[in-house]
């Protein structure tokens, strides 16, 4: 069966200091994988997503960015954040060609 | 560009009430609607999924429909219950992209 993983589940950083968040998928191969965001009072919007490795798609402009460095590992970073870049942050994936999505637990991001 | 509303924002419930929460989309061109619970703090449990073929889905006292044409879903709670409580989101599914609604906040009062 497939899992996904995420971490850190908590983050706490200052303003203008760096971001990585990991997910990672197991049991599968070549998913379609997902960042979204929830900001504090919106609903969750899709930030990023990926069909491939190297294969990067954004759908808002933002202080983000993501990466696939291998098949089933994304990766969300920043260089220096925001105070609007707190949230809780959902990776999600799907088999590939197929629109179900599957959510991972989280990473809640406060920045002070 | 799709837009996903849903409606109450916010319901509080004595308990045993059976009760309708609402989700409506502005394009019909949709694959599939999907209903989340997400309690505070927590990630997203799916409930239900409704392919755009069918009309509704059932699991045990939740109860879905979807009308693509008129844009709108429905979630039917039986006899609610305190554990209940939490934020129902919908999602209508389209090509690499969920949109989600902003979510119904429910209170189940025991």
């Amino acid at each position: 069966s497939q899992t996904i993983h995420q971490w850190p589940a908590t983050l706490v950083q200052p303003v203008g200091s760096p971001l990585s968040l990991e997910c990672t998928v197991e049991g599968t191969s070549n998913p379609n994988l997902y960042w979204y965001r929830q900001a504090a009072g919106r609903g969750l919007q899709l930030l990023f997503y990926s069909v491939g490795i190297g294969q990067i798609s954004s759908e808002v402009p933002q202080n983000l960015s993501a990466s696939r460095p291998q098949d089933r590992q994304f990766i969300l970073s920043s260089k220096k954040l925001l105070l609007s870049d707190s949230g809780f942050y959902l990776c999600a994936w799907s088999f590939m060609g197929q629109e179900t999505q599957y959510f991972g637990p989280g990473t809640r991001l406060l920045v002070l | 560009k799709q837009e996903v509303t849903q409606i109450p924002a916010a319901l509080s419930v004595p308990e045993g009430e059976n009760l309708v929460l609402n989700c409506s989309f502005t394009d019909s061109a949709i694959y599939n609607l999907q209903w989340f619970r997400q309690d505070p703090g927590k990630g997203l449990t799916s409930l239900l999924l409704i392919q755009s073929s069918q009309r509704e889905q059932t699991s045990g006292r939740l109860n879905a429909s979807l009308d693509k044409s008129s844009g709108r879903s429905t979630l039917y709670i039986a006899a609610s219950q305190p554990g209940d409580s939490a934020t129902y989101l919908c999602a209508v599914i389209g090509t690499y992209k969920y949109i989600f609604g902003t979510g119904t906040r429910l209170k189940v009062l025991a």
